[in-house]
Formats: structure tokens, C-alpha cells, sequence
């Protein structure tokens, strides 16, 4: 079993739609969690962290569920612009807190 | 502007040759790493690094090495290039907890031939 499994999709919905991603993890014991946003071909980079009690950032809310290791991001409103590949990130050991990357969901937002 | 940078941004290069991918940070993070990933395809591991004087391999066996004599930089070298070595390499680094998430460089696009 993966540590951070994520449905690939792809998630075909149209504008002004609201999409929503989960994700779960294995290890118990991760302590940080992070949804990440990729482009086509370019680097990873930060969407949100995501804490215990939920957070929202604009049109982006992540949820965390430790008893069910389970991660969320819902985006509303999706612009054309959303369409990207979203990773789900989450620490795997303790030690040294490597970061265990999702292989993401791939969400295309159409006119 | 960008706080981690590789390069070169593409290189195109024969079977054999020796190559470097320089990764530099200025962030003054004392963890750094390098993953490989293809298209559409997910992020590996491949090194990583501690601080000055550390290098640990990934989860994903590579034959390329990689050094860490000055925190700012951890270069990677293939010593003879393969066409199967053809993909997108990525350069990270976090502070030392990774409460921060990791911050990527643009990445190097290797091609074989």
C-alpha cells in the first residue's frame, strides 16, 4: 500500500463548478500536511498547508481527518486557470520528516 | 523571484558524457533534495541530504551521485549519461522541520540520445 494515495482522475468539470480532492495517508504519526499545485512541466508548488481544525484560502478549503487519515481540498467557483495536477503531501517518519509525495489528481476545468 | 535555481533549465547530451545539474539556494535551508520525475508521471526520490557533509540515497535507486560541501549547493552528476536517464529533474530544499512544506527549483529537463 502507498503512504499517500490520491485518485488520479482526471476531473473533468466545468467552470464555476466546485470540485472536491481526498486523499489518504498511512503513517499515523505524520504530523504536517500540504496539498501542493503542478503545472504541466514546471516544479511543484505550494497551495496551502493543511491544519487539524480545516482551513480555508479564497476559493481553496483543505480539511484534515487524523482518526480517519484522511486529507480534503475543495475548490470552489473553478476558474480555468485550476487546471493542474494536485498533490497531496504529507510527512512520513519522524525522523527526518521527509515529505511523502501523492501522485496526484489531474483536474481540467473546461468553458 | 526564485529562492532555489538549477541549471541548466534543458540540456540535450550524448550517450556517455558526464553531466552536472547545479541546484543552488539562497534560503539558507539546511535540507535539500533531488527528485526525478517523468511526464505525467509522480515525484521519486532520489537523494537527499541533511546538511554539509550528508548525503543519503532515496527511494528510488539511481546511478547518479550527488555532494553537499557548502549548505547553499548540492549538485548532481551522472558519470556516463544513458538514454534511460532522459527525464525532469527537480531540486528542493526546507527548513529543518518541513513544517513549511518543501520549496522547489524550475527544474532540469535531461534529454539522452
Amino acid at each position: 500500500r502507498k503512504e499517500v494515495e490520491q485518485d488520479p482522475g482526471p476531473f473533468n468539470v466545468p467552470e464555476g463548478a466546485t470540485v472536491a480532492f481526498n486523499c489518504t495517508y498511512s503513517n499515523s504519526a505524520s504530523q504536517s500536511f500540504f496539498w501542493y499545485r503542478q503545472d504541466c512541466r514546471k516544479e511543484p508548488k505550494l497551495l496551502m498547508s493543511v491544519y487539524s481544525s480545516g482551513n480555508e484560502d479564497g476559493r481553496f478549503t483543505a480539511q484534515l481527518n487524523r482518526a480517519s487519515q484522511y486529507i480534503s481540498l475543495l475548490i470552489r467557483d473553478s476558474k480555468l486557470s485550476d487546471s493542474a495536477t494536485y498533490l497531496c503531501v504529507v510527512n512520513g517518519d519522524t525522523g527526518f520528516q521527509k515529505l511523502v509525495f501523492g501522485t496526484g489528481t489531474r483536474l481540467l476545468v473546461s468553458p | 523571484e526564485a529562492d532555489i535555481y538549477q541549471t541548466p533549465r534543458y540540456l540535450v547530451i550524448g550517450t556517455g558524457k558526464k553531466i552536472t545539474l547545479e541546484c543552488s539556494q539562497t534560503m539558507g535551508h539546511d535540507k535539500m533534495y533531488w527528485y526525478q520525475q517523468d511526464p505525467g508521471m509522480e515525484l521519486h526520490l532520489i537523494h537527499y541530504s541533511y546538511g554539509v557533509n550528508s548525503t543519503e540515497k532515496g527511494d528510488l535507486s539511481s546511478e547518479s551521485t550527488v555532494s553537499r560541501i557548502r549548505t547553499e549547493h548540492f549538485p548532481l552528476t551522472l558519470e556516463s549519461a544513458r538514454p534511460s536517464h532522459t527525464s525532469q529533474y527537480l531540486c528542493a530544499s526546507s527548513e529543518w522541520t518541513g513544517n513549511y512544506g518543501y520549496t522547489f527549483g524550475s527544474g532540469t529537463r535531461l534529454t539522452v540520445v
